[in-house]
């Protein structure tokens, strides 16, 4: 049973416009959530994260945004650039636990 | 500062062939993981430690062996390779576990296994 669910395999945003990536969680012991884009033939990078306690996240172009009674985040990348063009994969932990549970991940294609 | 480093970046296997993927990282972390990425999957953790001459089991572990002899160093074996362990491996490492888990990723080892 997938816990992380991104139901957006992929996504074309016009450069310039804003990317919104969604994903939902099943389980309510997540009180911790990140955000990690991947460009082929490379590792995950660290983009954003948010705690259970807040709502909002912000960083420069990128916000994420958390409802918990809803169990859904997004992350939104305002202006999105050609360089945004990368794989997004949302995470999950819950407390005390080790290790991160993903989503599949969404493709973000930012068109010129 | 190198960050996390996998060695090897690819390894073609056959069918019950041993193999060792090694990881490395500079950063003076605790804790470190290893997880598999299929194709249209996200990502699996296999094996993770949190310390030195610690492991324990991850989501997927059937199949793998890990060892943290030395804080830096996390290894991965597979004693006996099957064709369900094809994947692209990454090895991760943070300073704290839970909540502000940042995880620093490798760039990744892939392996077939005919």
């Amino acid at each position: 049973d997938q816990q992380v669910k991104q139901n957006s395999p992929s996504l074309s945003v016009q450069e310039g416009r804003i990317s919104i990536l969604n994903c939902d969680y099943t389980n309510s012991m997540f009180d911790y959530f990140l955000w990690y884009k991947k460009y082929p033939a490379e590792g995950p990078t660290f983009l954003i994260s948010i705690s259970s306690i807040k709502d909002k996240n912000e960083d420069g172009r990128f916000t994420v945004f958390l409802n918990k009674s809803a169990k859904h985040l997004s992350l939104h990348i305002v202006p999105s650039q050609p360089g945004d063009s990368a794989v997004y994969f949302c995470a999950a932990i819950a407390g005390g636990a080790d290790g991160l549970t993903f989503g599949k991940g969404t493709h973000l294609i930012i068109q010129p | 500062n190198a960050g996390v480093t996998q060695t090897p970046k690819f390894r073609v296997l056959k069918t019950g062939q041993s193999m060792t993927l090694l990881c490395a990282q500079d950063m003076n972390h605790e804790y470190m993981y290893w997880y598999r990425q299929d194709p249209g999957m996200g990502l699996r953790l296999i094996h993770y430690s949190v310390g030195e001459g610690t492991t324990a089991k991850g989501e997927v572990p059937d199949g793998y062996n890990v060892s943290r002899l030395k804080k830096q160093n996390f290894l991965l074996g597979l004693e006996s390779a099957a064709p369900s362990q094809t994947s692209v491996y990454f090895c991760a490492s943070s300073a704290l576990a839970g909540a502000g888990n940042e995880q620093f990723f490798g760039p990744g080892t892939r392996l077939t296994v005919l």
